[in-house]
């Protein structure tokens, strides 16, 4: 079975610094994606970030990226020059070919001026 | 553009009331889901359907049913509210079960149970 962890119940960063939230998942099956989801506090889910398997390359959206470890299992999500509208939950969550999607418990992230 | 829409976005139950929350979905999507999240647990899923007049039960079922009589929507059900069913209430869509296949939420249902 799928299972997704995130160990950061919470983390905080200052204002233009970077960022990094842990994510590791279990699966045995060699084909899957990962995603990132921001949830701000008005409640709505925000798709950040997408990677593959069998991508060679970390995935990158503007200030995010993904630093993904396939041999570790983990996929993280890095956050560079934090802004105060970075503050949120987010979400790991991965994909199984012909599976639901399953998500981690979450980090809540607060950027401090 | 509306995307996914869940109707109420706000409700109070009574214990043992029941009620039926309704996502639609304009994007034509064959795959739609429903997940509930609770403090500390993310988004757990409870039902999932892969195309209008199927279901199938996710990882927390019991306590609520679903249907999905037209493509385009997908009721969640709760006979008999309980307590423990008080927690946020998200439906999702997606256009396959590939792996690469993002889901699109709608804006969530808080439902409290008293």
């Amino acid at each position: 079975a799928q299972k997704i962890t995130q160990t950061q119940p919470g983390m905080f960063v200052q204002e233009k610094e970077a960022v990094t939230l842990d994510c590791t998942y279990d699966t045995s099956d060699p084909s899957y994606g990962l995603f990132w989801y921001k949830q701000p506090s008005s409640g709505e889910m925000i798709f950040l970030i997408y990677q593959g398997s069998y991508d060679q390359q970390n995935a990158t959206e503007g200030r995010y990226s993904l630093n993904f470890q396939k041999a570790r299992k983990s996929a993280n999500l890095v956050i560079s020059a934090s802004q105060l509208g970075d503050s949120a939950m987010y979400f790991c969550a991965m994909r199984e070919v012909g599976n639901d999607m399953r998500f981690g418990a979450g980090t809540r992230l607060t950027v401090k001026p | 553009n509306a995307g996914v829409t869940q109707t109420p976005k706000f409700r109070v139950l009574k214990t043992g009331q029941s009620m039926t929350l309704l996502c639609a979905q304009d994007m034509n999507h064959e795959y739609m889901y429903w997940y509930r999240q609770d403090p500390g647990m993310g988004l757990r899923l409870i039902h999932y359907s892969v195309g209008e007049g199927t279901t199938a039960k996710g990882e927390v079922p019991d306590g609520y049913n679903v249907s999905r009589l037209k493509k385009q929507n997908f009721l969640l059900g709760l006979e008999s509210a309980a307590p423990s069913q008080t927690s946020v209430y998200f439906c999702a869509s997606s256009y396959s079960s590939g792996s690469d296949t993002e889901a699109f939420f709608g804006q969530g249902t808080r439902l409290t149970v008293v």
